[in-house]
């Protein structure tokens, strides 16, 4: 069965630094998103991303957050200067969106520890 | 997107129906309920959708309540790998409009005792 996948599990980075999170979405999927859950809260969303653009975004999601699909395959989340408080795990997640198959797929994340 | 109501933890035991209950009494005509779970710090799982008929898939049912201000995800023969935080989302359906994300509340801790 087809899944999302990401890249790293883990990602250890210094406060202010910037990274990049990687997601390859499920190959015939349209529509991209970026969710966040800080440790022990609820899984946040973040950005949906379709046709090359932002589809809509959170009120998290500000301009240290971007996000791009740079080729056919790979969706990332780029956080430009990190903060301590963008420690979480980052979900990936995609979507057909056809109306017999309308469900996100969700990536098994990509923990982010920022020191 | 409505709100949902939903119990912060159950138990259950090995083997039998775990049955979980969701409120959501400002429910739109035009919404469905979504049932995702999220086993320990993984990516959450779809299990199951309905808009007001009951629904049955290879991992649970669901039934929607006459007035669909709540439902019941059905886990039929619960298993100790069905321990998770099982949420209940209602929302339009993403086949129209944009691409909008989900809300998670917090969800029902469901434990399996052996």
């Amino acid at each position: 069965e087809p899944e999302v996948t990401q890249t790293p599990s883990h990602q250890v980075t210094q406060m202010g630094q910037e990274v990049i999170l990687r997601c390859v979405p499920i190959s015939n999927h349209l529509y991209f998103y970026w969710y966040r859950q800080i440790l022990g809260q609820k899984v946040e969303f973040l950005v949906s991303f379709y046709n090359n653009e932002i589809s809509e975004k959170s009120e998290i999601f500000d301009d240290q957050f971007s996000v791009e699909r740079p080729d056919g395959s790979n969706f990332t989340l780029k956080i430009r200067s990190t903060k301590l408080e963008d420690s979480a795990m980052y979900f990936c997640a995609s979507h057909a969106r056809l109306v017999s198959t309308d469900t996100q797929y969700f990536g098994p994340g990509t923990r982010l520890t920022v020191l | 997107d409505a709100k949902t109501t939903q119990p912060t933890s159950m138990d259950c035991a090995e083997g039998r129906a775990a049955n979980l209950p969701c409120n959501h009494s400002t429910i739109s005509g035009n919404e469905y309920v979504y049932w995702y779970r999220q086993i320990h710090s993984q990516g959450p799982q779809y299990i199951i959708h309905g808009l007001k008929n009951n629904e049955t898939n290879e991992m649970a049912s669901l039934i929607i309540t006459e007035d669909r201000k709540s439902s019941t995800l059905i886990l039929p023969h619960a298993t100790l790998r069905d321990t998770a935080v099982y949420y209940c989302i209602v929302r339009v359906t993403n086949s129209g409009g944009g691409a909008d994300g989900l809300t998670f509340g917090k969800g029902t801790h469901l434990i399996i005792q052996p």
